[in-house]
């Protein structure tokens, strides 16, 4: 079945620095990807839906400045977070609609972002 | 914006006996699909139910879609430790994203 990689699945870093987790679709095209973050013992929240060859939509009280999408391809989404601050140290997970009918929704493993 | 209510938050059981959660939406679910996430892991998808009063079963597991595709719910008999994990539903309209409920924690002792 579809495939969806998230990389890397742990990282460190330095308040002040940015991270890049990307998201791959690794056995289909995927023109939409969706981001997700979720805090501890909380819920998925939608963050920005990831369009291919267009701007990211994002959802209300999401900082398009600070979590920055490129979907450059059709396989690959990235979110970067700029300038982390501990506050942002959470779960993003990606997924990606699989097939024609877009009823398939295929999740990476997630990335676990710890801000020190 | 749409909402997907799951209750309870929390359940904690002892082991052999049953456990249910619930999710319901103010407006019509298109397919509400049903996760499992493992603490420290990602949610693992179960099942997608499409149709009006679609029950579907899973060893233990009974998954059921209300009449008026606006709620359902999860059954899991005789649970077992090893169905200790967070259950989320989710509304899957197509071409959006994913709308999860807040999910219902599982804890069960043996």
């Amino acid at each position: 079945g579809a495939v969806v990689s998230q990389h890397p699945s742990w990282v460190i870093c330095k308040s002040g620095t940015s991270v890049k987790i990307e998201c791959r679709s690794l056995d289909f095209q995927a023109t939409t990807m969706f981001w997700y973050r979720q805090f501890p013992k909380q819920s998925l929240m939608l963050m920005a839906t990831s369009n291919e060859g267009s701007k990211a939509t994002y959802e209300q009280g999401v900082e398009k400045d600070k979590f920055l999408i490129n979907h450059a391809s059709l396989t690959l989404s990235t979110l970067t977070v700029t300038s982390a601050h501990p506050e942002d140290s959470s779960f993003y997970i990606c997924s990606a609609r699989g097939d024609s009918s877009g009823n398939t929704i295929y999740f990476g493993e997630g990335s676990w972002l710890t801000v020190v | 914006g749409q909402q997907v209510m799951q209750i309870p938050q929390y359940q904690h059981v002892q082991e052999g006996e049953d456990f249910t959660t619930y999710c319901n939406s103010s407006t019509t679910l298109s397919n509400i699909q049903w996760y499992k996430q493992r603490p420290g892991g990602h949610p693992v998808f179960l099942i997608q139910l499409v149709k009006s009063g679609e029950v579907k079963k899973q060893k233990r597991l009974t998954f059921q879609f209300g009449e008026a595709k606006k709620n359902s719910s999860l059954h899991i008999t005789a649970t077992q430790t090893t169905d200790v994990g967070t259950y989320f539903c989710a509304d899957n309209q197509a071409g959006t994203a994913l709308i999860f409920g807040k999910g219902t924690t599982l804890s069960v002792s043996s």
